[in-house]
């Protein structure tokens, strides 16, 4: 247990429902990474967060994703009229930026699946 | 549980002997390098790091090893053990170490026998 939950552990959507998952960081970290990850391939970068601000959005995070961190603590990640392309492995990170240790530490991670 | 990486490059060793794992990285700029196991089920474990200026860092049974010149990196297990048995990402980042996204290699599954 690396100290990041991730909830829901798995969720089963129809196509064109919004689904939105929650990421709760290790407490004293700054920064909140999601990747999505799918059978066979590494993880593929989403967003980041420093704090509160987005600092980064990948490409592959269409206008259907959004991500929030309001506070600075947990995250979430919303997918709007999802797609079965959507099914995949959705996996939050968090680092810190201070005390010269910058590993990203992962959650267990989200499985969705669109059906 | 969750299957991960059905149709990845395996190594196959056997207990006790040592695997090396390869992996190409594609940004000539990427001054930081991860290690990460996966088992089923379950996000990316940290194994180790290493720096741009570093060419090897070793920990408590691996090794990591950097060539810029070629770039490729590579990890070193020694003793492998069952419970080593996962898939091994390599990643690279191309920000100043480590606050920027990471960026994952195809991975390498390592199954360890008796």
């Amino acid at each position: 247990d690396t100290g990041v939950s991730q909830d829901p552990r798995h969720k089963i959507t129809k196509r064109g429902q919004n689904v939105t998952f929650r990421c709760d960081p290790i407490s004293e970290h700054n920064r909140l990474y999601w990747y999505r990850q799918t059978l066979g391939q590494g993880p593929e970068f989403l967003t980041y967060f420093q704090n509160e601000a987005q600092l980064e959005k990948s490409r592959l995070l269409s206008d259907r994703f959004s991500a929030e961190r309001p506070k600075g603590s947990f995250s979430t990640l919303e997918i709007q009229r999802t797609e079965q392309g959507d099914s995949a492995m959705y996996l939050c990170a968090s680092s810190s930026t201070s005390g010269g240790a910058y590993e990203q530490f992962f959650g267990p991670g989200t499985r969705l699946t669109v059906l | 549980g969750e299957s991960v990486g059905l149709h990845l490059p395996t190594l196959s060793v056997q207990e006790g002997d040592n695997s090396i794992i390869n992996c190409a990285y594609s940004n000539s700029a990427s001054d930081y390098f991860i290690w990460y196991k996966q088992e089923s089920g379950k996000g990316p474990q940290f194994i180790i790091d290493i720096r741009s200026n570093m060419d090897k860092r070793q920990g408590q049974r691996v090794t990591v090893l950097l060539n810029k010149t070629v770039k490729h990196l590579s990890l070193q297990i020694a003793a492998t053990q069952p419970g080593d048995s996962a898939v091994y990402f390599c990643a690279e980042s191309g920000g100043h170490y480590n606050t920027d996204k990471l960026i994952f290699g195809t991975g390498t599954r390592l199954q360890v026998f008796p």
